[in-house]
């Protein structure tokens, strides 16, 4: 069984579209996360959520939001899409206190 | 700032051992990272250091010194598969974690 899935593994859109990301984790882990790793690899943490509160939010644009129905799902939804959106986005979980983070297959995402 | 510094790239031999820095610039700084990633691939944990010291698991060992605000991956015994970018990641209190911009290992046979 997966421990972390994303849904879609690809997404090609067009520039102004609105789009969602789904992330799941099935490891009992309270805190999930997103990241944005861009074309030069450089993976930076947007948002971490614990017990379905957000505890980190980065500075993102505000046409990134996520939600967090429960604490196995922790959904990225994107409006208005940009050129410089395109990029992998990987979902994580964890353990607060325990260091290790699971990551997720990643979605690339490309705007057109 | 909040900043990671590793090297971009590293070659070494197969069978060979190599060493991986990573300095560090982090308010609140709580523990050290290590993770790697294949190309097209998710990242994944290698091992943590809050304390200074080495910690060993297998082939891979990781050291810190919070006095220098450094810390390296050890990779002994090379294989072509070790073949990937390794990223060192500074875990604050706040639980914010900041990742180094990646160091590429080449592995020549």
């Amino acid at each position: 069984d997966t421990a972390v899935s994303q849904t879609p593994k690809y997404l090609v859109t067009q520039m102004g579209n609105d789009k969602s990301i789904k992330c799941e984790q099935n490891l009992g882990h309270d805190t999930m996360y997103w990241y944005k790793q861009d074309s030069k690899k450089f993976l930076k943490i947007m948002f971490s959520y614990n017990n379905k509160e957000l505890i980190i939010n980065e500075t993102v644009p505000n046409r990134f939001s996520p939600k967090s129905p429960d604490k196995a799902h922790l959904n990225l939804h994107i409006n208005s899409l940009e050129l410089g959106d395109s990029a992998v986005y990987f979902c994580a979980s964890g353990s607060r206190g325990h260091n290790e983070q699971f990551f997720g297959p990643g979605t690339r995402l490309t705007v057109l | 700032g909040q900043s990671l510094e590793q090297p971009s790239e590293v070659t070494a031999v197969e069978g060979a051992i190599v060493q991986i820095n990573c300095t560090y610039q982090t308010s609140g700084f709580y523990g050290l990272s290590w993770y790697q990633q294949h190309d097209g691939g998710a990242p994944t944990f290698l091992s943590y250091n809050a304390l200074d010291g080495l910690e060993e698991t297998g082939r891979f060992s990781s050291f810190l010194s919070r006095s220098d605000s450094y810390g390296y991956l050890l990779l002994q015994e090379l294989q072509m598969k070790d073949s990937a970018s390794y990223f060192c990641a500074a875990e604050r209190r706040d639980d914010k974690i900041i990742f180094g911009k990646g160091t590429r290992l080449h592995i020549l046979p």
